[in-house]
């Protein structure tokens, strides 16, 4: 069966340093990769999205860069942090064709 | 922007009585997914409802699209206590790309 691993769950990191979030989905090839924010209370924004390896789109302008460089896991990235990236962050597959989402289990980011 | 915007923002009600959420889009759609997402999680998917299906139903879940008003409708019927959540919509958009946007989401509270 399709697994989805998101790592870590909480993370607490001052302004200024990097961040590494990855995303790992097993029991699928080729599966569509998604990060999304989600604010306190509110929706989720998509971030980036990828329909394959090296294959990177970016919805919104921002400080954070995604990475795809195997087949099955997704990189979200900062170089330096800001107070306003904190968030949960959410990662997301979905397979061929047009179907259902599933979801990790969200890191949740905490930026001081 | 967000695809989709749901209404009402947060909703409370009894044990057993029904629960409606709506959600209006923009632009074309594949197909209108809903999720639930329980306080802190992921994402856990519902019901997909495809552009040329009017209405859906899934145990005490029924869905309906109406794709020439871009809009489209939750119904939890016998509300439980557990179905105490925040729901989201979101949209498939046709074509190559494959990005998956949501809405704001409506936070229902069932008390018991």
């Amino acid at each position: 069966s399709q697994t989805i691993h998101q790592w870590p769950a909480t993370l607490v990191q001052p302004v200024g340093s990097p961040l590494s979030l990855e995303c790992t989905v097993e029991g699928t090839s080729n599966p569509n990769l998604y990060w999304y924010r989600q604010a306190a209370g509110r929706g989720l924004q998509l971030l980036f999205y990828s329909v394959g390896i090296g294959q990177i789109s970016s919805e919104v302008p921002q400080n954070l860069s995604a990475s795809r460089p195997q087949d099955r896991q997704f990189i979200l990235s900062s170089k330096k942090l800001l107070l306003s990236d904190s968030g949960f962050y959410l990662c997301a597959w979905t397979g061929g064709g047009y179907t259902e989402a599933f979801f990790g289990q969200g890191t949740r980011l905490t930026v001081v | 922007s967000q695809q989709g915007e749901e209404d009402p923002q947060a909703l409370s009600i009894q044990e057993g009585e029904n629960a409606t959420m709506n959600c209006s889009y923009k632009t074309s759609i594949n197909n209108l997914q809903w999720y639930r997402q329980n306080s802190g999680r992921g994402l856990v998917h519902l019901i997909l409802i495809r552009s040329n299906e009017r209405e859906k139903h899934s145990g005490r879940l029924r869905v309906t699209l109406d794709t020439s008003k871009k809009s489209s409708s939750l119904l939890i019927t016998a509300s439980r206590a557990a179905d105490t959540a925040s729901y989201f919509c979101a949209t498939l958009r046709r074509g190559s790309a494959r990005q998956l946007t949501f809405g704001s989401g409506t936070q229902l509270t069932v008390l018991p």
